[in-house]
């Protein structure tokens, strides 16, 4: 099973600046199934970034993903305040699906 | 417009089953894959397992094979989660959702499955 360990775990930072979320795999990943989640309390996961880079549909520009192999990067460009939310990395491989622990991002 | 509509909130004792609902608007059912993923309270992600609807094929998490059965419905375009021998540690919020290029794409609100004796 792949291992999904994601840094920081809190980041505290204020709207305007920029945001870089990092997931890091224990085994390599195909970039094809590399995703992101963005969830806010009481609320299900939405999904940001499919396949490691591609923006899922309705999600702003700011919003961007990278890396592969083992190392994959969420950057938020430029924080709005309603992008204070807890961020989720997940994994798709061998017919099995991992999540990461979660990054907190909270309001400097 | 895709949706996804849960059951209700649930309260079981331990030992019992729970069944989950999954509607399902807006779409092909059969086209796509349903995944489960579950919350505990204050916790993180946890993927479950899935269902073809088209098929009726699963795969479960290896950590809830034996004790989950997922099931569905095409008549009514709805989608079963059964988790059986419920502990405690199984209260979670329950979520269904819909494949987007094997990521999920689209989820339901979430069911609340609490296990208190």
């Amino acid at each position: 099973e792949i291992v999904l360990t994601q840094s920081p775990g809190t980041l505290s930072l204020s709207p305007g600046e920029r945001a870089t979320l990092s997931c890091r795999a224990s085994q390599s990943v195909s970039s094809n199934y590399l995703a992101w989640y963005q969830q806010k309390p009481g609320q299900a996961p939405r999904l940001l970034i499919f396949g490691a880079s591609s923006r899922a549909t309705g999600i702003p520009d700011r919003f961007s993903g990278s890396g592969s192999g083992t190392d994959f990067t969420l950057t938020i460009s430029r924080l709005e305040p309603e992008d204070f939310a807890v961020y989720y990395c997940q994994q798709y491989g061998s017919s099995l699906y991992t999540f990461g622990q979660g990054t907190k991002l909270e309001i400097k | 417009q895709v949706h996804l509509v849960q059951s209700g909130a649930e309260v079981m004792k331990p030992g019992a089953s729970v069944k989950v609902s999954c509607k399902t608007y807006g779409y092909t059912f059969t086209g796509y894959f349903i995944y489960w993923v579950r919350q505990a309270p204050g916790q993180g992600l946890e993927w479950v397992g899935w269902i073809n609807p088209n098929s009726g094929g699963t795969n479960y998490a290896q950590k809830f094979q034996g004790r989950v059965t997922m099931t569905r419905d095409t008549s009514i375009s709805t989608a079963y989660m059964e988790l059986s021998r419920l502990r405690s540690d199984d209260t979670a919020v329950y979520y269904c959702a819909r494949d987007y290029s094997s990521s999920f794409g689209y989820w339901g609100q979430g069911t609340l499955v609490t296990v208190s004796s």
